[in-house]
């Protein structure tokens, strides 16, 4: 079936150490992006891309970065210089809005990042 | 920068309907959307209007748009215990395919 894949599910990090999430799709999408969410607030935008090899800084990049080497992947490191890193991360992933259809984005089950 | 307002909570009993509100701040806003969230899972899309329309009924749910309030709601009919999720309106901004996402509206369903 198709979908976006985000792993892992559950992750817990001790302070100063760099993480990295997954994303995997297989919606043949060209652009990807990263929502990081915090309880009573919306999903904030961190980065996106709209091709292989391009990525965009989002709303709250600092602390993190990401790379686009395959269209099917588009991986979220969290970096010791994110001061508070612990939420709930979500990958989503839709058509270039060139294209025709309504944009929708279409979301994995989330990653949730603890820090000890 | 934009902004998504929504309340945070609501409360409704089975088989009543619920009214989920939502105020943006940008008028260029093409397609407007709601997704739904259950606990602990990603988000799935509901349903959008596009701006130049002003209501969309889609089975139990209709939205309605007031471009001129920037007023956007959804109207769930015959609510059940398994619309209790977290409720987004995100409009999207501008050209690209930006979504700016609301706090979302946790809808409780109750007997």
């Amino acid at each position: 079936d198709g979908g976006i894949t985000q792993s892992p599910k559950y992750l817990f990090r001790k302070e100063g150490q760099n993480v990295t999430l997954s994303c995997e799709q297989n919606l043949n999408h060209d652009a990807m992006y990263w929502y990081r969410q915090d309880p009573g607030q919306g999903l904030r935008l961190i980065y996106y891309s709209q091709i292989v090899n391009d990525f965009q800084k989002g709303d709250i990049a600092e602390g993190y970065s990401v790379s686009r080497e395959k269209k099917e992947s588009f991986p979220l490191t969290v970096t010791s210089a994110q001061k508070n890193p612990t939420a709930f991360y979500l990958c989503a992933s839709s058509l270039s809005p060139r294209t025709s259809g309504n944009g929708e984005l279409f979301f994995g089950e989330g990653s949730r990042l603890t820090v000890l | 920068g934009e902004d998504v307002e929504q309340s945070l909570f609501l409360s409704v009993r089975e088989g009543d309907s619920s009214v989920i509100n939502c105020t943006y701040t940008d008028s260029s806003s093409t397609y407007l959307y709601w997704y739904k969230q259950e606990p602990g899972a990603g988000l799935q899309l509901l349903t959008y209007i596009f701006s130049n329309m002003d209501m969309k009924q889609d089975q139990r749910l209709t939205v309605l748009l007031n471009k001129k309030d920037k007023h956007l709601s959804l109207r769930i009919a015959d609510t059940q215990t398994g619309d209790s999720a977290i409720y987004f309106c995100a409009p999207r901004a501008g050209g690209y395919n930006k979504l700016i996402f609301g706090a979302g509206t946790r809808l409780a369903v109750h007997p």
